[in-house]
C-alpha cells in the first residue's frame, strides 16, 4: 500500500504571497491531519479533516485553512505569508477520526521557506 | 501543552536493548500513551500505544507502570536505523485525538 504523499516537497515563497500544499492519504484512510514543525515550536497540530469536514482545529490564525475532497485528498492553504511561516508542514492520515485515531501515518512533509 | 517528561538525549550501542523512559504524572484514567519516532529528514512514524496493559508489536514493547504515571518504550535490539527522536505523547481521553508533541528524546546508536 502506498504511503502518504505530499506535494511539493520543497517550496520557496515571498512574504505576502499565498501557498497551497497538497496531501494524498493512504488508500482507504478518510482522516487527514496537518501539522507544522519548526525548530522553536516543535510539532504543532493545525487541523483535521474527515469526510470533507473539518473536525477540529489547532491554535493557528485564520490565514491557515484547509479542505478535503471526496477522494480524501486534502489541501492546506496559507495566505499572506509571513517569515515565521517557514516550516516543515506534515500531513498525517488515519482510518478513523477523533478518539479512534491511534495510528496516524505521516508523509515526508513539505518544506516551505518564506523570504 | 505536552504533559510528558522525557530525557533530552540517550545513547545506545548497536544490538543492545534500549529503554526510553517517559514520565506522565498527571495522566488520567482515559488518557492513552502513544509513542512516535522521527528519523532524520522524515515525518514522524507511529511506534506503539497503550492504555493500561503492556503492549508488544513488531517494532517495540511498551511497559506501563502500575500507577500509569510513567512508561518505558523498549527497543529489544537497537540498530543504526533506530537513531531518531522518540516522542512520548499523552493523548487526552475525550479529546479529538490530536497528537500534542513535546521535545522528545534524541536517541543515538553507536556501532
Amino acid at each position: 500500500k502506498a504511503g502518504v504523499t505530499q506535494t511539493p516537497r520543497y517550496l520557496i515563497k515571498t512574504r505576502g504571497q499565498q501557498v497551497t500544499l497538497s496531501c494524498s492519504p493512504i488508500s482507504g484512510h478518510r482522516s487527514v491531519s496537518w501539522y507544522q514543525q519548526t525548530p522553536g515550536q516543535g510539532l504543532q497540530f493545525l487541523f483535521e479533516y474527515f469526510s470533507e469536514t473539518q473536525r477540529n482545529k489547532g491554535n493557528f490564525p485564520g490565514r491557515f485553512s484547509g479542505r478535503q475532497f471526496s477522494n480524501s485528498r486534502s489541501e492546506m492553504n496559507v495566505s499572506t505569508l509571513e517569515l515565521g511561516d517557514s516550516a516543515l508542514y506534515l500531513c498525517a492520515s488515519s482510518y478513523a477520526s477523533g478518539q479512534g485515531r491511534h495510528e496516524q501515518y505521516f508523509g515526508p512533509g513539505t518544506r516551505l521557506t518564506v523570504t | 501543552d505536552a504533559k510528558t517528561t522525557q530525557p533530552n538525549s540517550m545513547e545506545s550501542n548497536e544490538e543492545e536493548p534500549v529503554h526510553l523512559p517517559c514520565n506522565h504524572s498527571t495522566i488520567s484514567g482515559t488518557d492513552y500513551i502513544h509513542w512516535y519516532r522521527q528519523l532524520p529528514s522524515q515525518g514522524p512514524e507511529y511506534v506503539i500505544h497503550g492504555l493500561t496493559s503492556n503492549v508488544n508489536n513488531r517494532m517495540a514493547s511498551l511497559a506501563i507502570a502500575e500507577d500509569r504515571k510513567s512508561s518505558t518504550l523498549i527497543l529489544h535490539r537497537a540498530t543504526l536505523r533506530d537513531a531518531a527522536v522518540y516522542y512520548c505523547i499523552l493523548r487526552v481521553g475525550g479529546s479529538q485525538g490530536n497528537l500534542i508533541f513535546g521535545k522528545g528524546t534524541k536517541l543515538s546508536v553507536k556501532p
